[in-house]
């Protein structure tokens, strides 16, 4: 069965400290691959895809991802964060073939910004 | 642009009463639509998913139902609601399969 790991429950980050969410995937062929964001008792905002092609790919406020097939991963990264961007995150990806079938979702990250 | 709606926003429900949750997406035709609860620490679960008009699939046999009574319409429901369906409901819709998925406000459920 497809799974998506999110291995951190919680990170703690200081305010203008570098971030790395990490991110595994459980499928065999090539996956579309989703960051979202979620604020408290909001829905999720998009923060970036992939679907094939470079596999480093730039989001919104400032994130970015690396599909990296050889690790099954898919890590989002910020390089200073903002008090903002307190939120929880999740990965999640989709089956690539025939249907409509649902994102399968991690976990998800809780992100603490320490000032 | 495309937008999408849910309501109620929260809701405060007795064990064995009905449900009934709204999602509507507008400025797009024939999206696929989804519904997913969200329980405290267990990630997003999906619920039911719609191709199109009359069309669910089940991903989770459950006590709730899904209809789609209009192309941009998705609703949510249960004719006797239990404990354990207290959470967050989220609707979300895309352009077709491993498409973006676009998602609603949500509606926290409460179930007394």
């Amino acid at each position: 069965a497809q799974s998506v790991t999110q291995p951190d429950i919680h990170i703690t980050v200081s305010e203008g400290a570098s971030l790395e969410l990490r991110c595994n995937y459980s499928y065999g062929a090539t996956p579309y691959l989703f960051w979202y964001v979620q604020s408290p008792g909001q829905g999720l905002q998009l923060l970036l895809k992939y679907f094939s092609g470079d596999t480093l790919v730039q989001g919104i406020k400032g994130f970015e991802a690396e599909f990296k097939r050889s690790q099954s991963s898919f890590n989002l990264r910020k390089p200073s964060v903002h008090w903002s961007d307190a939120a929880e995150y999740f990965c999640a990806h989709a089956y690539s073939g025939g249907g409509a079938d649902g994102l399968t979702f991690g976990k998800g990250t809780h992100l603490i910004i320490q000032p | 642009s495309q937008t999408i709606h849910q309501w109620p926003a929260t809701l405060v429900q007795p064990v064995g009463s009905p449900l009934s949750l709204e999602c509507t997406v507008e400025g797009t035709s024939n999206p696929n639509l989804y519904w997913y609860r969200q329980a405290a620490g267990r990630g997003l679960q999906l619920l039911f998913y719609s191709v199109g008009i009359g069309q669910i699939s089940s991903e989770v046999p459950q006590n709730l139902s899904a209809s789609r009574p209009q192309d941009r319409q998705f609703i949510l429901s249960s004719k006797k609601l239990l404990l354990s369906d207290s959470g967050f409901y989220l609707c979300a819709w895309s352009n077709g399969r491993g498409e973006t998925q676009y998602f609603g406000p949500g509606t926290r459920l409460l179930v007394l």
